[in-house]
């Protein structure tokens, strides 16, 4: 089992600040996936992170994978209520999907207005 | 509209007492897998499955069984369930493999008394 590490666990702050996200590892990803998920629902699928130093954009959003794939940040500008929710990473190591796929235990996310 | 679809969403039933929980998608995916979701111990992967025919065990499959006769339908199957079991199961699939986006059920909560 490949481990994820997520933190912080539980993050709550203000309408319009910053923040970031961390999801660490001690194994090498083939591909890293991120997921918000809202209370009553499945994740849902924000991005993927595939190559090394790779730095993707989601409006407020930007997500990078580490240079050496066992890392990646989700760092949100001027965060908004609507952010609110659960951010889990998702880590898979063959490249070639044959293997399952582990999930980070998670950032709960609260954003106040 | 695509979708991956569980039943039954919600289920309270007691110990040693076979159940299945269904999950169907309509988008020709090939992999498929089963999750439970706990508080602080995050999505842990149950099973998965690259094609008809084709299952794996993921992280925590004791207790458990599934099945791929057909390439929509993935059941899961508890054949004595045992309190341990009670959590919020998904089901998701992808087209492809688990280094691709997963598409996510809306989750089956199981107690188990």
């Amino acid at each position: 089992t490949q481990l994820l590490e997520q933190s912080p666990q539980f993050l709550s702050i203000q309408e319009g600040e910053n923040l970031t996200v961390y999801c660490n590892s001690s194994s090498v990803f083939s591909s890293l996936q991120w997921y918000r998920q809202e209370p009553g629902e499945g994740p849902v699928l924000l991005v993927t992170v595939v190559t090394g130093g790779e730095v993707k954009k989601l409006k407020r959003l930007t997500f990078q994978f580490g240079d050496a794939r066992k890392d990646s940040s989700l760092h949100i500008t001027a965060a908004q209520p609507g952010d609110t929710g659960l951010y889990l990473c998702a880590g898979e190591t063959s490249g070639g999907g044959a293997d399952g796929l582990t999930f980070g235990k998670g950032t709960h996310l609260i954003i106040q207005p | 509209e695509a979708q991956v679809t569980q039943n039954p969403r919600y289920l309270i039933t007691v110990t040693g007492k076979k159940l299945t929980v269904t999950c169907s998608q309509n988008m020709n995916h090939e992999y498929m897998s089963w999750y439970r979701q706990d508080p602080g111990l995050g999505l842990r992967q149950i099973y998965y499955s690259m094609n008809v025919e084709v299952t794996d065990k993921g992280d925590v499959p004791e207790g458990y069984k599934v099945s791929r006769k057909e390439k929509r339908n993935f059941p899961l199957i508890l054949e004595s369930p045992s309190p341990n079991q009670t959590s919020l199961y998904f089901c998701a699939s992808s087209f492809g493999g688990a280094y691709q986006p997963q598409h996510f059920g809306d989750g089956t909560r199981l107690s188990i008394l």
